[in-house]
């Protein structure tokens, strides 16, 4: 069964104050590596696709990394607006279409 | 626009009385998906379809049927509603199942 865990559960961070949001995952031959970002009452909205270790993307501010058992999306020099729940989400298991998501990382950026 | 619509955006309603949720998008979209959000659970799979006629369940498919009878729409059905369906249910589509998903707004569904 493919498990994804994302950490921190929540973080608050200052204006400037750059981080990173942690997804850890358990699959059976990784199809892709999927990182959403969700504001509040709205449905995720797309942000990147890993599909293999090493491999990296970056938009604006935010930066995903893939390794074998985890990805890191780096917010570098966060902005109020970047206030969201991020999502991660695998697809896996050979054999299955299936998505399987974290739990997400509510993030509050404080001016 | 590109976009993924579902219908109703909000519903209440009582034990046992037949729904359905509609889910249309304008992609051309060969993959289309359920899921249900519920605090603490996070974003969970409940059907999916890879094209027409062709559907999969997820992670949680128990109460709920889907159909897939044509490309564009892929409707969500509780023949029989019961507290526990009570949710967040969003519909989504993309490409193919290793492609970014489009979401559509939301249907907050209250079983009493």
């Amino acid at each position: 069964e493919d498990q994804v865990t994302q950490s921190p559960e929540a973080l608050r961070l200052q204006e400037g104050e750059s981080s990173s949001l942690n997804c850890s995952y358990t699959v059976s031959g990784l199809r892709g590596l999927f990182w959403y970002r969700q504001d509040p009452g709205k449905g995720p909205e797309f942000l990147f696709t890993l599909y293999s270790a090493g491999e990296e993307k970056e938009k604006e501010r935010l930066k995903a990394t893939l390794t074998k058992k985890e990805s890191f999306l780096h917010i570098t020099a966060p902005k109020p607006e970047d206030s969201a729940t991020y999502l991660c989400a695998v697809g896996g298991r050979a054999g299955s279409y299936q998505l399987t998501f974290g739990k997400g990382t509510k993030l509050s950026v404080i001016p | 626009e590109a976009q993924v619509t579902q219908n109703p955006r909000y519903l209440i309603t009582v034990t046992g009385k037949k729904l359905t949720v509609t889910c249309s998008q304008n992609m051309n979209h060969e993959y289309m998906s359920w899921y249900r959000q519920d605090p603490g659970l996070g974003l969970r799979q409940i059907y999916y379809s890879m094209n027409v006629e062709v559907t999969d369940k997820g992670d949680v498919p128990e109460g709920y049927k889907v159909s897939r009878k044509e490309k564009r729409n892929f409707p969500l059905i509780l023949e029989s509603p019961s507290p526990n369906q009570t949710s967040l249910y969003f519909c989504a589509s993309s490409r193919g199942p290793n492609q970014p998903q489009h979401f559509g707004d939301g249907t907050r569904l209250s079983i009493l």
